[in-house]
């Protein structure tokens, strides 16, 4: 069964930088596109980017654009998000999820439990 | 991006059959056929239902169903059943190559 992992959320403060990594297992990473979604407490889904399957083609949403990067290292089975510049508004549980496909066409067939991401003083 | 609108809640009794409704525009719904369906429960990641508007993935009942007609998406659960309770959210590509998801409905199993 897929595996997703994510980690290195935690409490920053507004303007620092974090990066969250999700650990991929049990499927060939490097076939599939991957994806950021993220779920303000209480709030709806928000995409936030995606990267192919060869680290090609990045997306972001608006939100977060010039802000955040998506990345991928396919020798080590791992997607990154490094977040700077970093809002209250970003505050939310951040999963990792994959495509169906090598381009981010469908979403999320199977996704990880998410990480924690609170920005506060 | 705006989100896609879908109607705050629906509810239905044990075997009926309710629609959920998901509105875009020409430069998501109405342009691309990449639209899926995630059902959340409390404190659980979502999963993905329906894609490419009404295709189902391995294991996910057949009482789900999905449909298009033009910039709108709907999605029907036949034979409501409890376990059908919970939050879901449908979502787009856009011309952007940006995805985009709704503003979710809480489905409740009266």
């Amino acid at each position: 069964q897929v595996q997703l992992v994510e980690s290195g959320g935690g409490v920053v403060q507004p303007g620092r930088s974090l990066r969250l990594s999700c650990a991929a297992s049990r499927f060939t990473f490097s076939s599939f596109a991957m994806h950021w979604v993220r779920q303000a407490p209480g709030k709806g889904l928000e995409w936030v980017a995606d990267i192919s399957f060869d680290g090609s083609n990045k997306y972001y949403a608006d939100s977060v654009k010039d802000r955040f990067t998506i990345s991928r290292d396919n020798s080590k089975n791992t997607l990154y998000l490094q977040m700077n510049s970093l809002r209250a508004e970003d505050t939310a549980l951040y999963y990792c999820a994959r495509d169906r496909y090598t381009y981010g066409l469908v979403g999320g067939d199977y996704w990880g439990q998410g990480t924690l991401v609170t920005v506060s003083s | 991006q705006s989100a896609l609108t879908q109607p705050a809640s629906v509810s239905g009794s044990p075997g009926q059959s309710i629609t959920i409704s998901c509105t875009g525009t020409s430069s998501d719904i109405g342009t691309f056929n990449y639209v899926s369906w995630y059902q959340q429960h409390p404190g659980k990641a979502p999963k993905l239902m329906i894609y490419e508007v009404s295709d189902r993935p391995s294991g996910v009942s057949n009482r789900f169903s999905g449909s298009k007609s033009g910039n709108t998406a709907s999605l029907t659960i036949s034979g409501l059943q409890a376990e059908d309770e919970g939050d879901y959210y449908c979502s787009s590509k856009t011309s952007s190559f940006t995805h985009v998801f709704g503003t979710g409905t809480k489905v409740t199993v009266l």
